[in-house]
């Protein structure tokens, strides 16, 4: 099983609103990630758990919270989101740390209203 | 800090030809990895290849082939006798072992009838 899967395909929220992202991975891989991709951009990365271990993005904004409850699955709170954030979001894996290839989930659709 | 660049943005090319994909990397560790991705119509990241930076064979699988250039800082991929389904964006990738991962900006590759 090569598949990651991300829940919901599509969210619109407004921006009071708190939600969760949610991603699972059955590989036994023991990095996973989340990105974000704007229209016609590249992926950029967010947060990566490494071994359950976090390695922060000091650039992605606070209203976005990781959590990685056990080493299969990947959540992404959302709370207080602007209009901005409204992207696709994107969950990936990977054996073991950034060195490894990543295999990526459809991802989220969000808009933020 | 690490960096990709992808110059060109976008490719056209009839079906049967052979088009190549530019990507120039920067980075100051002697340790890194490179990767190449499709993204198709659909929206779903495909990994294709990785390539760490001691091995600078070439590869080839089926239509695809890398060349790995040190001196340049280059990792060109090309695809021979193009199809209609190689028409995706493609990212050249750089990571690490600090789980530093970036994506160059992209190829819009369109492979005409």
């Amino acid at each position: 099983d090569t598949e990651v899967t991300q829940t919901p395909k599509h969210l619109v929220m407004g921006m009071t609103n708190k939600k969760s992202l949610k991603c699972e991975q059955h590989m036994g891989h023991r990095a996973m990630y989340w990105y974000k991709q704007k229209a016609k951009k590249p992926p950029e990365l967010m947060f990566v758990y490494s071994y359950e271990k976090l390695s922060i993005n000091e650039s992605v904004p606070s209203r976005f919270s990781p959590e990685c409850p056990n080493s299969s699955l990947l959540n992404l709170h959302l709370h207080a989101l602007q209009p901005e954030d409204s992207a696709l979001y994107l969950c990936a894996s990977s054996p073991r740390d950034t060195t490894y290839e990543q295999y990526f989930g459809p991802g989220t659709r969000l808009t933020v209203t | 800090a690490q960096k990709v660049t992808q110059a060109q943005t976008e490719i056209s090319v009839v079906e049967k030809e052979d088009v190549t994909l530019d990507c120039v990397y920067e980075t100051r560790d002697t340790t890194y990895y490179l990767f190449w991705y499709k993204q198709p119509p659909s929206g779903e990241l495909v990994f294709l290849i990785r390539r760490n930076s001691f091995d600078e064979q070439n590869e080839i699988s089926g239509r695809y082939s890398w060349n790995f250039q040190k001196s340049t800082s280059s990792f060109n991929f090309t695809i021979t006798a193009s199809q209609v389904v190689d028409s995706a964006v493609y990212f050249c990738a750089l990571g690490d072992y600090g789980q530093n991962f970036v994506f160059g900006p992209g190829t819009r590759l369109s492979v005409l009838p």
